[in-house]
């Protein structure tokens, strides 16, 4: 069964400390990893990942791929209070052109002033 | 851009009634779009894909008769709930993928359905 496991669930930090967000999968044909940023409403795309070792990168946001370990972080550096959000990855599937997602059950970042 | 729009942001019905979401890609020809419940402090978890002018594709554990999905052009699907309980009450949020990019998804931006 495909599975994203985020870790750790909740975490919060204050403004200026960098953070890591963890996300293992088991995705069957696994094509790709995205990062989502939610916050009050629908999600809203971070990054994309389909190659190993290559960091991706936006402001204080980073990301890489580790398909060896079957695994993703996503750093934030110098986090501020509109970092506030649920972070969710999730692992597209890769048997057909459909571009199903399984998404992890999310990290729920606080940042305080 | 990508955007796509969802209609009503949010609905409150009695049980029993049924209630229609529509999804719709704005400036783009959606050839797959998405259906995601999310209840509250969880993820997103997928109900089922839909292709235009073909059946969806529901996920294990989803009932097709109460959940109907429709993609009847490339740029709208419907998701009607049908008989609803307070059960069904959730977040429901469509995506959307463009035919040549169909590895990214576009999300609408939610609509909240409560059933009382």
């Amino acid at each position: 069964e495909d599975k994203v496991v985020q870790s750790p669930l909740s975490l919060v930090v204050h403004e200026g400390d960098t953070v890591t967000l963890n996300c293992s999968y088991e995705v069957t044909n696994f094509r790709s990893l995205l990062w989502y940023k939610q916050e009050k409403k629908a999600p809203t795309f971070l990054f994309m990942l389909t190659s190993s070792g290559i960091e991706k990168k936006s402001g204080r946001l980073s990301s890489i791929l580790d398909k060896k370990e079957l695994s993703s972080i996503l750093n934030i550096t110098a986090t501020q209070t509109g970092d506030s959000a649920i972070y969710l990855c999730a692992g597209r599937h890769g048997s057909s052109n459909t571009g199903k997602l399984i998404f992890g059950q999310g990290t729920t970042l606080q940042v305080k002033p | 851009g990508a955007v796509v729009s969802q209609h009503p942001s949010w609905v409150i019905c009695k049980s029993g009634t049924s209630v229609k979401i529509e999804c719709r890609s704005l400036d783009f020809q959606a050839t797959t779009m998405f259906w995601y419940r999310q209840f509250p402090k969880q993820s997103l978890m997928l109900m089922a894909t839909s292709n235009e002018g073909s059946k969806a594709t529901y996920e294990q554990g989803v009932e097709k008769d109460k959940f109907l999905i429709n993609h009847a052009s490339l740029t709208l699907s419907t998701l009607t709930v049908t008989s609803a309980h307070p059960e069904d009450s959730s977040f429901y949020i469509c995506s959307a993928s463009r035919r040549a990019q169909y590895n990214e998804q576009f999300f609408g931006p939610g609509t909240r359905l409560t059933v009382l």
